[in-house]
């Protein structure tokens, strides 16, 4: 069974200051890669996709994520946080020639970031 | 705006009595999904339709059922809940698969949170 790792459960940081959230997901074949945020009291939304193409992929409010296939990896980066960034942060997987739609997350990342 | 639309947003039933959450959507999207998402835990693909074809998890267990009548509405049956299944309930839908390998972005409601007691 393929799974989604999400080493941080809770990253507290003040703001201005760098963000890298870890992913790493087990499954030797073509993955399709996701990162979603939920803000409090609010749903899941997407941040951004990989699907295929280049590797660093941007996405919505200055993120941007990485996908390394040697190491089976898609972190989370932004360069500088700001307060509304608070949040929790799911990566997501789907293994192509799955199950359609069957997408795998990680249990989360709250991410606090003070003002 | 409102996209997916999951109602209640809180449910409280009793433990074996049977409930039923909903969930609409406007996007006319082909696949609805109900993930399950205990606390602290990641959400769980229950089930999903593609259009009318049921596609259900090999380890949902049967207390939980659902039903789309049309494209707009999914329903999630949890015929006995127990305590076990209090949880928060996303509904997704996404609107194709260019392939059966190609997973589309999928769009969640705001879940509903359902306690037993």
């Amino acid at each position: 069974a393929q799974s989604v790792s999400q080493h941080n459960h809770h990253v507290i940081l003040s703001e201005a200051a760098s963000l890298e959230l870890g992913c790493n997901y087990s499954y030797g074949g073509t993955v399709n890669l996701f990162w979603y945020v939920q803000y409090p009291g609010q749903h899941l939304q997407l941040l951004l996709k990989y699907f295929s193409g280049d590797p660093l992929v941007k996405g919505i409010k200055g993120f941007e994520a990485e996908f390394i296939k040697s190491k089976f990896s898609f972190n989370l980066r932004k360069p500088s946080v700001q307060w509304s960034d608070t949040a929790e942060y799911f990566c997501a997987v789907n293994a192509r020639g799955s199950t359609l739609g069957r997408l795998y997350f990680g249990r989360g990342t709250q991410l606090t970031v003070w003002p | 705006d409102a996209m997916v639309i999951q109602n209640p947003r809180y449910q409280v039933t009793q433990f074996g009595k049977p409930v039923t959450l909903s969930c609409s959507q406007t996007l006319n999207h082909n696949v609805m999904y109900w993930y399950q998402q205990k606390s602290s835990q990641a959400p769980k693909l229950l089930f999903h339709y593609y259009d009318k074809d049921f596609n259900n998890e090999a380890d949902t267990p049967d207390n939980f059922q659902s039903r789309r009548p049309n494209t707009s509405f999914c329903f999630l049956d949890i015929r006995s809940p127990g305590l076990g299944d209090a949880a928060m309930y996303l509904c997704a839908t996404s609107r194709d698969a260019i392939d059966r390998g190609l997973t589309d972005t999928q769009y969640f409601g705001p879940g509903t949170r359902l306690t037993v007691l």
